[in-house]
């Protein structure tokens, strides 16, 4: 256990609809993470919080959005969902905002959209 | 950009020895880590590597050599609980881990 806990497990949408995903960081970490991981493949860099700042960003779309609250918890959030955001989404945590090479990742969120 | 590339599959029996290669291109490079994770589970961190050289934990060794832009991470004494996703990953500044996009090691008795 990692002390990274994500709601909910499991989520089923259908395509147009919008999502929010959340993640409690482990204690004393002022990072997240938000990853993307289809079935099979490695997990995809969605974006960093750092201090309620982003803090870096990947290859995704702007309607993948973020926020992260003055307790460290973070949510993501993706509107008009479409049939390819079927996958586990990551939350992991860390502690500093630069270098993170230990992250802690949460059970994940399995979302699938119909 | 940055890309990395692993083996998709190893396969091996309980006991054996096992090498995880990884080559990398990015810039910005800080360092090279390694997760294992087992279906349906999230992933676990194993080892990091920043400079040139072996790191030892247990049964697990990881190496990295920066000028060849090459990693491995090395399983010893395989065990079935071992069977599980081995990923690479580059740190970069001012970002977060990139995965390479993993290889699913298979131990049978």
């Amino acid at each position: 256990e990692t002390g990274v806990t994500q709601s909910p497990t499991h989520l089923i949408k259908t395509r147009g609809q919008q999502v929010t995903l959340r993640c409690s960081s482990q204690s004393g970490h002022n990072t997240v993470s938000w990853y993307q991981q289809a079935l099979g493949q490695g997990p995809q860099f969605i974006f960093q919080y750092y201090r309620e700042e982003e803090n870096g960003r990947g290859n995704f779309p702007p309607r993948f959005s973020g926020l992260q609250f003055p307790n460290y918890s973070s949510e993501l959030n993706v509107n008009a969902l479409e049939l390819d955001d079927s996958a586990l989404y990551l939350c992991a945590s860390s502690l500093g905002g630069g270098q993170n090479e230990k992250l802690f990742f949460g059970s994940g969120t399995q979302l699938s959209v119909l | 950009g940055q890309s990395l590339e692993q083996p998709s599959e190893v396969t091996a029996v309980e006991g054996a020895i096992v090498q995880i290669n990884c080559t990398y291109q990015t810039s910005g490079f800080y360092g090279l880590s390694w997760y294992q994770q087992h279906d349906g589970g999230a992933p676990t961190f194993l080892s990091y590597n920043a400079l040139d050289g072996l790191e030892e934990t247990g049964r697990f060794s990881s190496f990295l050599s920066r000028s060849d832009s090459y990693g491995y991470l090395l399983l010893q004494e395989l065990q079935m609980k071992d069977s599980a996703s081995y990923f690479c990953a580059v740190g970069q500044a001012g970002t977060a881990l990139i995965f390479g996009k993993g290889t699913t090691l298979s131990v049978s008795s």
